[in-house]
């Protein structure tokens, strides 16, 4: 089955404390990226990738970071997540930037 | 003011309805044109994309006016299940491949 996957779904953790939210798609695509939806504001994009090694900002990438090392994984990196930061995150993943598939959404609280 | 607008509604409909949703952009030179659908706390799927000439796909009807720079989604026979957060999405203003997506419009389609 065609999947995105996101992990973890729900955290809440404190400011400061690095976490990383995982993204894996078996869907052998290039493209991924990485999305936050906030109230009022719509989905915004904060990093995306071409291709394995190639990742370029989005509209909103400051305080994260990404890596992508394998064609199936895109992880989102928070090395010192502030309050302004809780969100829903959603990662996707399309042959171009044109249709995506989302994955199920990790919803942070950062305290 | 903001790059993809659209009206937030909700729009309170019966089922067997017509409801058209419009969404409008601000940048002429964006291309591609899209229309996802967002049940609630759930993740965005891609609904239809948008041509110049019209794209119809069952009770679904989506235009693209380049002139005055809006595209458009048209519901026929209103079900229950329509019920949902519908979100534009633009891509390619300025040659960029982050896609800007409107803040949704609410339809509530009711018995």
């Amino acid at each position: 089955e065609a999947q995105v996957t996101q992990n973890p779904r729900y955290l809440i953790t404190v400011t400061g404390k690095k976490l990383t939210v995982t993204c894996s798609q078996n869907m052998n695509h290039e493209y991924m990226s990485w999305y936050r939806q906030d109230p009022g504001l719509g989905l915004r994009q904060i990093y995306y990738s071409m291709n394995v090694e190639v990742t370029d900002k989005g509209d909103v990438p400051e305080g994260y970071k990404v890596s992508r090392k394998e064609k199936r994984n895109f992880p989102l990196i928070l090395e010192s997540p502030s309050p302004n930061q809780t969100s829903l995150y959603f990662c996707a993943t399309g042959r171009g930037y044109n249709e995506q598939f989302f994955g199920p959404g990790t919803r942070l609280t950062v305290l | 003011r903001k790059e993809v607008e659209q009206d937030p509604g909700p729009f309170n409909v019966p089922e067997g309805a017509t409801v058209a949703f419009n969404c409008t952009y601000s940048n002429s030179a964006s291309q591609s044109f899209f229309w996802y659908r967002q049940d609630c706390r759930k993740e965005p799927k891609l609904l239809m994309s948008v041509y110049s000439s019209g794209n119809e796909d069952g009770r679904f009807t989506a235009q693209l006016n380049r002139a005055s720079q809006y595209i458009s989604l048209l519901i026929r026979d209103s079900k229950l299940s329509d019920s949902a957060t519908y979100l534009c999405v633009v891509l390619g203003s300025g040659g960029s491949y982050i896609p800007t997506f409107g803040r949704g419009t609410s339809l509530i389609v009711h018995p």
